[in-house]
């Protein structure tokens, strides 16, 4: 059985500090990992995406993520938070059919001025 | 290229009516899936089509269904609305190649139904 674990329901950063969203995942299969950030009001856009090939993965907006096996693990990171980052993020797993697509129950984020 | 697009964008229902909810996939895409989003929480995810068949289901019961059509937009139907079934209803899309691969969705920017 699939499940996604996001180990922080808030976080709150200072502008131009790193950011750091946690995500553990449980899969039976090889699973494809994605995160995803949802603005006020808005829909729902994919930031990165892991299908098994280089495991740092790099996402738009500055953000990447790291495919830990061991630690069965996909962090999402950036090295320095803008405003306009705040929003939630989700992170989703997948099987390698496509037929379930579980997401995680989001972080938010919040950055300081 | 045309994004995902939703409609209604708001309805309001009363207990036990019936609801349809419509989504156009994006362009060149051949699947879709829903997601229940309620307040405060991570999108749930309903169901999938691929090729008109429902090929992946969650954890809803079958007063949920949906339909696929050969352009590839979709309805999802709630019958016997009941108040927990008030949420945001998301409708992504994606192309899948073979029976591997990644699914990149697409999400519409969903269509929010309060029943009363």
């Amino acid at each position: 059985a699939q499940s996604v674990t996001q180990l922080d329901s808030h976080v709150s950063v200072s502008e131009g500090t790193p950011v750091l969203l946690r995500c553990n995942y449980s899969s039976s299969y090889s699973p494809s990992l994605f995160w995803y950030v949802q603005h006020p009001n808005k829909g729902l856009q994919l930031l990165l995406k892991y299908t098994s090939a280089a495991t740092l993965v790099k996402g738009i907006n500055g953000f990447e993520a790291e495919f830990k096996k061991s630690e069965t693990s996909f962090h999402l990171t950036k090295p320095s938070a803008h405003m306009s980052d705040a929003a939630e993020y989700f992170c989703v797993v997948s099987d390698s059919g496509a037929s379930k697509i579980i997401f995680g129950s989001g972080t938010r984020l919040s950055i300081r001025p | 290229e045309t994004g995902v697009t939703q409609s209604p964008t708001h309805l309001i229902k009363t207990r036990g009516q019936q609801v349809t909810l419509r989504c156009s996939s994006q362009s060149g895409h051949n699947t879709v899936s829903w997601y229940q989003q309620a307040l405060g929480q991570g999108p749930q995810f309903i169901f999938q089509y691929y090729r008109e068949e429902e090929n992946g289901r969650g954890n809803f019961p079958p007063r949920f269904s949906g339909l696929q059509f050969p352009n590839y937009s979709s309805e999802l139907n709630v019958n016997a609305l009941e108040l927990d079934d008030s949420a945001l209803y998301l409708c992504a899309s994606s192309l899948i190649l073979g029976i591997s691969g990644a699914n990149v969705l697409t999400f519409g920017a969903g269509s929010r139904l309060t029943v009363l």
